[in-house]
């Protein structure tokens, strides 16, 4: 049972346009998100967080918007610079419950076309 | 900067062998994972510890155990290595709390 979707395996953005990446969950315990950026060949690197009790966390070129009615987050890049192509996964975990567990979504390979 | 890092970047075992994978952070960590990452499956928890000589079962456990006997080393073993073993396998630290870091990764083929 996947309970961190990311139903979008691949997206393509022009150079300069808005990438939005989208990721679903089923976990209502769940009350802290992330996503995490991976190159080729190298480890997850974290890129921004959210708690529950946000709705919005913005870092520079990044921001997550977090709808928990609807159980959805997303990643918003803009503008898209050629060095974001890689393997971005949303993670979750319930951290007020004291797991640190974090659930990972599939992944989806964005592609950055100059 | 932390620094998560792994014994090896590529591995070649055979089936039925003995195999060790260490991880090392210098952040003295609590916590510590061992993940494998597979095509279309995302990263999947293995095993997991909160302190020293404490693990945890992840969401896949089978086939694997660990060791942490200090806090800044955390083992994954192979008991018997298995063809459906080959993966990406991806060890990462964190404060209680805090955002994981995690290594390189180790690409383990087994033949």
């Amino acid at each position: 049972d996947q309970q961190v979707k990311q139903n979008s395996p691949s997206l393509s953005v022009q150079e300069g346009r808005i990438s939005i990446l989208n990721c679903d969950y089923t976990n209502s315990m769940f009350d802290y998100f992330l996503w995490y950026k991976k190159y080729p060949a190298e480890g997850p690197t974290f890129l921004i967080s959210i708690s529950s009790i946000k709705d919005k966390n913005e870092d520079g070129r990044f921001t997550v918007f977090l709808n928990k009615s609807a159980k959805h987050l997303s990643l918003h890049i803009v503008p898209s610079q050629p060095g974001d192509s890689a393997v971005y996964f949303c993670a979750a975990s319930a951290r007020s419950f004291g797991n640190e567990k974090l659930t990972f979504g599939t992944g989806t390979r964005l592609t950055i076309i100059p | 900067d932390v620094k998560v890092t792994q014994s090896s970047r590529y591995l070649v075992k055979r089936t039925g062998e003995k195999v060790f994978l260490e991880c090392v952070q210098d952040m003295d960590h609590e916590n510590m994972f061992w993940y494998r990452q597979d095509p279309g499956l995302g990263l999947r928890l293995i095993y997991f510890s909160y302190d020293v000589k404490m693990k945890e079962k992840g969401d896949i456990p089978e086939g694997y155990s660990v060791s942490r006997e200090k806090k800044e080393r955390f083992s994954l073993i192979l008991e018997s290595a298995s063809t459906n073993q080959t993966s990406m396998y991806l060890c990462a630290s964190s404060l209680k709390g805090y955002e994981q870091f995690f290594g390189p990764g180790t690409r383990l083929t087994v033949l």
